[in-house]
């Protein structure tokens, strides 16, 4: 089955910095890479998702790339807020299968 | 506003006392789940529903059932809580299984087992 593997598990940076998180995925059949946000006590929210069809896909601020070949999938978080301040996770799945989360990212974000 | 409701949102339970959660949807989707999520841990599936299609994970304990009487609700049924049984409940839906797509959260139940 599939395996997702997410780094690094916490991230510091400061306000107005670059945030990069990546995880690896081992099914080459997946194709959907959604990046979920959650805050302390809250639900998960999804903040961005890319296709395998695509190579990259940019929100605002946010950004996905996606490596087919080398099964590996980052999140860009450019000009960090404190409000970026969440737990992120990222996840794989391939259609009529359920997500298969990463470990989580805890990501800090100081003034 | 279409959502995922779940109730209650706090629960506590004693240990070996039976506890139900339960998820409403107004989003008509086709897909439920159910995710037990434990402090700095990603979400963990439990099972889903394809429609009426249950789906269990391998590594599932029996103690946890799930029924899905219709499109809209869907319940989780703890048999027996243990103390390890203490986490977030998370349920969520999608639109289809033909094709992936977003999962929508619900707010969750946090299960206190004493």
């Amino acid at each position: 089955g599939e395996n997702v593997e997410q780094h690094p598990s916490t991230l510091s940076v400061q306000e107005g910095d670059s945030a990069v998180i990546k995880c690896t995925y081992s099914d080459s059949a997946s194709n959907y890479f959604p990046w979920y946000k959650q805050e302390l006590g809250k639900r998960p929210q999804l903040i961005i998702d890319i296709r395998s069809n695509v190579g990259e896909k940019k929100d605002q601020r946010i950004a996905v790339t996606l490596n087919k070949t080398a099964k590996h999938f980052s999140l860009h978080i450019t000009e960090t807020q404190p409000e970026d301040s969440a737990v992120y996770f990222c996840a794989a799945a391939q259609a009529g299968t359920a997500l298969i989360f990463g470990k989580g990212t805890t990501l800090s974000v100081s003034s | 506003d279409a959502m995922v409701i779940q109730n209650p949102r706090y629960q506590v339970t004693q240990f070996g006392k039976p506890v139900t959660l339960s998820c409403s949807q107004t989003l008509n989707h086709n897909v439920m789940y159910w995710y037990q999520q434990k402090s700095s841990q990603a979400p963990k599936l439990l099972f889903h529903y394809y429609d009426k299609d249950f789906n269990n994970e391998a590594d599932t304990p029996d103690n946890f059932q799930s029924r899905r009487p219709n499109t809209s609700f869907c319940f989780l049924d703890i048999r027996s809580p243990g103390l390890g049984d203490a986490a977030m409940y998370l349920c969520a839906t999608s639109r289809d299984r033909r094709a992936e797509g977003e999962q929508y959260f619900g707010p969750g139940t946090r299960l206190t087992v004493t």
